[in-house]
């Protein structure tokens, strides 16, 4: 069965530091999302992406952050200066054909970013 | 404004009862709905979703949920509880008039089921 992965499972940065998380969405999806949990808190919705645009951020998508489907296969996250309080889990998503926002996301294992 | 609410920090169930965790929710038009399980240390896996149609739906692992449009709920249920259903449960909703994907979350219901 097709399925979301994440690199790295987990990574541990130092304050101001880049750090770019990285996803591989189901082959055949085109909706890509980022979302985030701090730990024992709810998911926060980070951004949705189609059509190598942003279609929908949040207010926590600040200009720190910044998404890339640099190839066919690869969908990325990149926080330019990390901050203590982005320490979370980042889950990575997709959902399928365009047009069926009923569509279930899949989510990868995510990828627990902790900033020291 | 669109929002889930899980009314259940917690819910505790022994192993073999019926189970439910709440869910009710606000969007400005019709709901897209769904049920996600997060085990410890890992992803959230999609048990089930509502689209139209019957208001009863079935998904993974036994698990059901009933859309109930007039109290706007879309509770989680499940005849005969597994120790191993122990997680967490997070509902989540779309609105149909929004035409970005974003799913807004629940907080989250920890179900624990004791042998």
């Amino acid at each position: 069965e097709p399925e979301v992965t994440q690199t790295p499972s987990h990574q541990v940065t130092q304050m101001g530091q880049e750090v770019i998380l990285r996803c591989v969405p189901i082959s055949n999806h085109l909706y890509f999302y980022w979302y985030r949990q701090i730990l024992g808190q709810k998911v926060e919705f980070l951004v949705s992406f189609y059509n190598n645009e942003i279609s929908e951020k949040s207010e926590i998508f600040d200009d720190q952050f910044s998404v890339e489907r640099p190839d066919g296969s690869n969908f990325t996250l990149k926080i330019r200066s990390t901050k203590l309080e982005d320490s979370a889990m980042y889950f990575c998503a997709s959902s399928g054909p365009a047009g069926l926002g009923g569509n279930e996301q899949y989510f990868g294992p995510g990828t627990r970013l902790t900033v020291t | 404004a669109q929002s889930v609410a899980q009314p259940e920090d917690q819910v505790n169930v022994a192993e073999g009862n019926p189970l439910t965790v709440k869910c009710t929710y606000s969007v400005s038009g019709n709901p897209y709905l769904f049920w996600y399980v997060q085990y410890p240390n890992r992803g959230l896996q999609f048990l089930l979703k509502y689209i139209t149609g019957d208001n009863l739906v079935k998904g993974s692992y036994g698990f059901e949920a009933e859309f109930n449009k007039s109290q706007t709920s879309f509770h989680l249920k499940k005849p005969s509880a597994l120790v191993s259903d122990s997680a967490l449960y997070f509902c989540a909703v779309r609105d149909l008039m929004d035409s970005n994907y974003q799913l807004i979350w629940g907080a989250g219901t920890k179900l624990i089921i004791k042998p």
